[in-house]
């Protein structure tokens, strides 16, 4: 089955500094990928779409100069938190659909990274 | 867009009794509907989908139904083993919004 894998799964960073999270779809190729984040005992929040070749969108409220989105393969997107802060840990997941698929497959998603800012 | 509502946020049971999980969406024009399970740590794994065309869909101890008209879908778990302590999130839309989960657990 369709394979996402996610790194790092855990990372801890100083404030200030930008801590970088991959996305690899290992079986499938993905135009579009997706970036949750979740809080502690809460639902998948939907941060942005990440699309390849092109910018990503942002759902509302989500700065856009924070939190940097790449899609430069079919197979790749990363999330780089910049000049993160205390307030930005989390658990971010990411998550990708199987194209070759109709557009009504499931989103398989990576396992997640747990980043911590101190 | 879409928007999802899930209920109840927690759930308990004995070890062998039945759970039920309920969805409710507000687009129409959503036709395929998803149940994640999320283990503490880890991300959503698919445990059973179902797609406008059909109402009910099961997998051994796992099914989900599906009413279009009413705009709600359920997940349906029986003989429940302590293994299926976790959260369980249902989905619908083209981009996939979540429902609130359902901390589901199972007591031996």
């Amino acid at each position: 089955g369709a394979v996402v894998s996610q790194h790092p799964s855990r990372v801890i960073c100083k404030s200030g500094t930008s801590v970088k999270i991959e996305c690899r779809s290992l079986d499938f190729q993905a135009t579009t990928m997706f970036w949750y984040r979740q809080f502690p005992k809460q639902s998948l929040m939907l941060m942005a779409t990440s699309n390849e070749g092109s910018k990503a969108t942002y759902e509302q409220g989500v700065e856009k100069d924070k939190f940097l989105i790449n899609h430069a393969s079919l197979t790749l997107s990363t999330l780089t938190v910049t000049s993160a802060h205390p307030e930005d840990s989390s658990f971010y997941i990411c998550s990708a659909r199987d194209e070759r698929r109709s557009w009504s497959s499931p989103l398989h998603f990576g396992n997640g990274t747990r980043l911590t800012v101190t | 867009g879409e928007n999802v509502e899930q209920h109840p946020s927690t759930l308990s049971v004995q070890e062998g009794d039945s759970a039920v999980i309920k969805c409710t969406y507000s687009d129409s024009a959503s036709n395929y509907f998803p149940w994640y399970k999320q283990e503490l740590g880890k991300g959503p794994q698919l445990i059973i989908d179902i797609r406008s065309n059909v109402g009910e869909k099961k997998d051994q101890r796992i099914a989900v139904t599906l009413n279009k008209t009413a705009k709600h879908f359920s997940l349906h778990i029986t003989e429940t083993q302590p293994e299926d302590s976790a959260v369980y999130f249902c989905a619908a839309g083209g981009d996939m919004r979540f429902g609130a989960g359902t901390r589901l657990t199972v007591k031996p």
